[in-house]
């Protein structure tokens, strides 16, 4: 079974500063998808961002990025010029693609995100 | 813009008691899932469903049970409701166009709370 590792509980950042967190996964598959998801204290899961395995190219969302290691089944997010309102806890999450599955995600535990005015 | 609508918000039971929650979307998006999230917890998959009347088990499926009668609603029916499933519930639809992965757009959830 595909598993989803965020090896930071917590992490805390500087208003204006970057931070970057840490996501992990093992798949022998080569068609996947990654996200990363982030629920503020309201519960809503909100999505931030999402990266196709066939692209290169790392995905970018505004203040969002991703730094995608294909080989190293790596995915970290990166915000930059962090904002209040992007305290939260951000889930990373993995599906495969296929034409006749589910679309199953598989979450990792979570990183709590605290922004330090 | 209604998107994914759960009800209720909370609900308090008792051991033993049953109970459905709600889950409905107006997207028209072919597949919808149940998730429950424990305390310090990422999502747990439910149950899952790829299309009105089919429905499939994901990770942690006992104690419940799901239809899928129409594309836009997928009821979650607890049983016989044990401490053991108190915890934050979940439903998120998608739509899929071929092999593609797309994100899951997720209702409000449910905190549900067993006595």
């Amino acid at each position: 079974a595909q598993t989803v590792t965020q090896s930071q509980p917590e992490m805390s950042v500087q208003e204006a500063e970057t931070v970057t967190l840490s996501c992990t996964y093992d798949t022998s598959e080569s068609d996947y998808y990654l996200f990363w998801y982030k629920q503020p204290p309201s519960r809503q899961m909100i999505l931030v961002i999402r990266q196709e395995a066939y692209k290169q190219q790392n995905a970018t969302e505004n203040r969002f990025s991703v730094n995608f290691q294909k080989a190293a089944k790596s995915f970290s997010l990166k915000i930059s010029d962090s904002q209040l309102g992007d305290a939260a806890m951000y889930f990373c999450a993995y599906g495969e693609g296929s034409n006749f599955g589910n679309e199953k995600l598989t979450f990792g535990t979570g990183t709590r995100l605290t922004i330090i005015p | 813009n209604a998107g994914v609508t759960q009800t209720p918000k909370f609900r308090i039971l008792k051991i033993g008691q049953s109970m459905t929650l709600q889950c409905t979307q107006d997207m028209n998006h072919n597949y919808m899932y149940w998730y429950r999230q424990d305390p310090g917890m990422g999502l747990k998959l439910i149950y899952y469903s790829v299309g009105a009347g089919i429905t499939d088990k994901g990770e942690v499926p006992n104690g419940y049970n799901v239809s899928r009668s129409t594309t836009e609603d997928f009821p979650l029916r607890l049983e016989l409701a044990a401490p053991s499933q108190t915890s934050v519930y979940f439903c998120a639809s998608s739509y899929k166009p071929g092999h593609t992965v797309q994100p899951q757009h997720f209702g409000d959830g449910t905190r549900l709370s067993i006595l």
